[in-house]
């Protein structure tokens, strides 16, 4: 059955360091969506892609936060300066398309000490 | 944005147990996503239902969406279908907006 693939799976980092995480979605899925999910909540969108273009980053905090597709296959979530905040699980999805169903990789849980 | 309410909270069902889980949200809606969190954080889908009823083994779930609300039926509860049931919602713009889900229990 296809996958998404997350990596690393757990990331510990201190404070005001850079982290980065990676996710490969399903094979000719164009929608990619990155998730944060604080402990005891539902998880929370932000940033989507439509193959290589951002369609959605609204809930993204961009002074810290960058994303990017560049090829429009795998993606990058990035970090920079990591804040005690910031821990959480990071969840990667993709869809065939834009409103289809959501299959989501094992995430990356993130702590900043 | 729509909101998402799903009720109970917490769950503790015996094992063979049936149950129903429910959804409630704000507005219209295009898209509505059950899923399952395991213990280990991953997300697994059990439907894409905005309308109707569909049927998966011993999970079931509807929609009536004129009356914005969706529910998940377990059946013959499991001691594997312990974790935290999540509703997720879409409408126009095409972002998915999850509930706090239902965590639940089955319990040998």
């Amino acid at each position: 059955e296809a996958e998404v693939a997350q990596s690393p799976r757990y990331k510990i980092t201190e404070k005001s360091q850079a982290v980065a995480f990676w996710c490969d979605p399903i094979s000719g899925h164009a929608t990619l969506y990155w998730y944060r999910q604080i402990l005891g909540q539902g998880p929370e969108l932000l940033v989507q892609f439509q193959d290589e273009s951002v369609v959605d980053d609204s809930q993204l905090p961009k002074d810290r936060f960058s994303a990017e597709r560049l090829k429009g296959v795998d993606s990058t979530l990035k970090i920079q300066p990591a804040e005690l905040g910031d821990s959480a699980m990071y969840l990667c999805a993709s869809s065939f398309i834009q409103g289809g169903g959501y299959t989501f990789g094992s995430g990356t849980r993130l702590t900043v000490v | 944005g729509i909101q998402v309410e799903q009720s109970p909270p917490d769950l503790i069902l015996q094992e063979g147990a049936n149950s129903t889980l429910r959804c409630n949200f704000s507005d219209s809606v295009n898209n509505l996503q059950w899923f399952h969190q395991n213990p280990w954080g991953q997300l697994i889908n059990l439907f894409y239902i905005p309308s109707g009823t569909k049927q998966n083994g011993r999970l079931s779930a509807t929609t009536v969406a004129t009356e914005r609300y969706s529910l998940l039926y377990i059946s013959s509860s499991q001691t594997t279908d312990s974790g935290v049931y999540f509703c997720a919602v879409g409408g126009g713009n095409n972002r998915l907006a999850f509930g706090k889900g239902n965590q639940v229990v089955v319990i040998p």
